[in-house]
């Protein structure tokens, strides 16, 4: 089973940023937090992951509470072409872990 | 760079036939799974891979075969197909330290069985 809770969907006006949650309030000292979308039934997409800091690319921020049991997903500017099933993951990291157990995700609504 | 490739994209099958769906990645990625996704779910690990010549179960492998002669490909086999094995699938891989690297994903088969 997921060891994550999200919301089903949420709503995010264009230009505005997509905050999205996560709880994971089980999650283990060496599991890595990840974020993944699906748009339409294309193959998954990495956005981001991190351990217990906060982590920022060139898509996303990922904010970890300092308690590791919750974090957010901020997209800052959100677009059209960003709408898409959010996957929020745990995953054991180094050589011992692997396995993405996907729950059923956020699915984003982009609107004009 | 062409990633992870998995061939065929689509596959229409009849009940009982075997078939065996394609992944190759060029990245020299240790870690290689397969996933299959059914409609409005996420998707669900099959079998993985850490290496060549090692494969292992994951949540849904029954009626699945794997093997990983080589680093490159990983093979999915279909020995007799069942309607419940429509679905679409996905490979992806993982470099090494594989728990903290990110997965890259295929664009998918899309297998119908009647």
């Amino acid at each position: 089973d997921a060891k994550t809770t999200q919301p089903t969907s949420m709503d995010c006006a264009e230009g505005r940023a997509a905050n999205l949650p996560c709880n994971h309030s089980t999650i283990s000292g060496n599991e890595y937090v990840y974020w993944y979308r699906q748009i339409h039934s294309q193959g998954p997409q990495y956005i981001i992951h991190g351990l217990k800091n906060n982590e920022t690319n060139e898509m996303a921020s990922l904010i970890i509470t300092e308690d590791r049991k919750s974090s957010t997903l901020i997209l800052p500017h959100a677009t059209l072409r960003d709408t898409a099933v959010y996957y929020c993951i745990v995953r054991v990291g180094g050589n011992q872990g692997g396995k993405l157990i996907f729950g059923q995700g956020t699915e984003l609504s982009v609107k004009p | 760079n062409a990633g992870v490739t998995q061939t065929p994209k689509f596959q229409v099958l009849k009940t009982g036939q075997s078939m065996t769906l394609q992944c190759a990645q060029d990245m020299n990625h240790e870690y290689m799974s397969w996933y299959r996704q059914d409609p409005g779910m996420g998707l669900r690990l099959i079998h993985y891979s850490v290496g060549a010549g090692i494969t292992d179960q994951g949540e849904v492998p029954n009626g699945y075969n794997v093997s990983r002669s080589t680093t490159e490909d990983f093979p999915l086999r279909l020995l007799s197909a069942a309607p419940s094995q429509t679905s679409v699938y996905f490979c992806a891989s993982s470099g090494q330290g594989w728990g903290n690297q990110p997965q890259h994903f295929g664009d998918g088969t899309r297998l119908s069985i009647l």
